[in-house]
């Protein structure tokens, strides 16, 4: 079975440019989540899909957005980028079939630089 | 917010050695995940725990869930130089829709072969 892909792995922005980035969770997932990875503050929950719809959502602005699409696959955006937007951001596929099973399987990440 | 403090931050031990490692909240989880991550890598999921108590094996490590539903434990046991890379421990508290980790800050591991 295939892993969590994320496209692109590498991206190279300027201030107040956005970005789209891709997830494409594994096979039979349905929920899909999004974190933002920074030396300073760890891992930090941005949100998560769940049949098209956002369940949750983490403490990040606005400009921080997302979707998922009827097959699972998720985007997520960024507007009006800043320099502290530079971070490694990951996307997490879950089943979420049973309410005590809460695995969560990571991509590779895409690596975000905004200069 | 919830807060995890996950101990200690890095370590450095000999190749042979048991390591151990741990992760305490301020609020109750339901689940508690342990992940490795290589550099430049996304997280790989080693243990999941569902039970207060529960202690499971993956090889040479073993995780444990505390009884306090707060807490949980990590142990490698004959460390190898492929255990080295960053250790995280994530808890979830799945009710009323709730599905988001809070990881803790990561235990950076290196092995002195």
């Amino acid at each position: 079975k295939a892993g969590v892909t994320q496209t692109p792995r590498y991206l190279i922005k300027t201030r107040g440019q956005q970005v789209t980035l891709s997830c494409s969770p594994i096979s039979g997932h349905r929920s899909v989540s999004w974190y933002q990875q920074t030396p300073g503050q760890g891992l930090q929950f941005l949100f998560e899909y769940f049949s098209e719809t956002q369940r949750n959502k983490g403490n990040f602005p606005g400009r921080f957005s997302g979707r998922q699409f009827s097959n699972s696959r998720s985007e997520m955006n960024v507007s009006t980028l800043e320099l502290g937007d530079s971070a490694l951001y990951l996307c997490a596929s879950a089943v979420r079939g049973r309410a005590s099973r809460n695995e969560q399987f990571f991509g590779p990440g895409t690596r975000l630089t905004v200069l | 917010g919830q807060q995890l403090n996950q101990s200690p931050q890095s370590m450095f031990i000999q190749e042979g050695e048991d390591v151990s490692m741990n992760c305490t909240s301020s609020s109750i989880f339901n689940t508690w995940l342990w992940y490795k991550q290589d550099p430049g890598e996304g997280p790989v999921l080693l243990i999941a725990l569902y039970k207060a108590g529960e202690l499971t094996s993956n090889g040479r490590l073993t995780a444990q869930f505390g009884i306090t539903r707060k807490d949980s434990f990590l142990n490698i046991s004959a460390s190898i130089p492929s255990d080295v890379g960053i250790y995280f421990c994530a808890g979830a508290y799945s009710g009323a829709g709730s599905y988001q980790l809070t990881f803790g800050k990561g235990t950076k591991l290196s092995v002195i072969p």
